[in-house]
């Protein structure tokens, strides 16, 4: 147990649909952040939070809407998807943002695996 | 663009054996983070590494840090099949992690 959820754990869904992913994390961490893992890829970052405020955006495409509340919870809203986009989506934390503490180890969820038809 | 390059990507060795997993990167940082990830499982982290020169150990696993060559390993003494997994080394620019593309190691008896 790493002390970041992340549901559902699997989700398929059609282009179409309307979804959303969670995180919740509990270790009283200040930032949060979700990743692309795709076959063959790095890990792509697509969002920072930090204390609820949204401090990096990757170039990721609108069909993506993150969600944080409060510091503890991240959201991930998927609309109108394509196939490319099925891939494994993880969240992670750290202790604070960024570039503010000598090393900022992040933490993982158990990740969604994704998979539009 | 900031390149995090792993070799091997693919590393099937056998149980007893050693091995070195190396990690390139691009700009100067120094941090490093590696990970361990099984399938379907969350990234778990093996080691941090934060300064020229830092070794840790841990088990059968010990990483180091050489930031003038820009350069970490991960090495392996006699390795056992439950390190079969894939690993990451992640490099920190203060900024951004940026994530190598991971090498998946078998370890066959």
């Amino acid at each position: 147990e790493t002390g970041v959820t992340q549901t559902p754990r699997h989700l398929v869904m059609g282009m179409t649909n309307k979804k959303s992913l969670k995180c919740e994390q509990h270790l009283g961490h200040n930032a949060m952040y979700w990743y692309k893992q795709s076959a063959k890829k790095p890990l792509e970052l697509m969002f920072v939070y930090s204390l609820e405020e949204r401090v990096e955006n990757n170039s990721v495409p609108s069909r993506f809407s993150p969600e944080c509340p409060n510091s503890s919870h991240l959201f991930l809203h998927l609309h109108t998807l394509q196939p490319e986009d099925s891939a494994l989506y993880l969240c992670a934390s750290s202790q604070a943002p960024p570039g503010t503490y000598t090393y900022n180890e992040q933490f993982f969820g158990p990740g969604t695996r994704l998979t539009v038809l | 663009e900031l390149k995090v390059e792993q070799n091997p990507l693919f590393l099937s060795m056998q149980e007893g054996k050693n091995y070195t997993i190396y990690c390139n990167y691009s700009t100067t940082s120094d941090r490093l983070y590696w990970y361990r990830q099984d399938p379907g499982k969350s990234l778990e982290s093996l080691f941090v590494l934060l300064s020229n020169g830092a070794v840790k150990q841990e088990g059968r696993l010990m990483a180091s840090l050489d930031t003038k060559a820009r350069l970490s390993t991960l090495h392996i003494t006699a390795a056992v099949h439950d390190l079969s997994a894939t690993y990451f080394c992640a490099v920190d620019t203060g900024n951004q992690f940026y994530f190598g593309t991971g090498t998946s190691l078998t370890v066959i008896p």
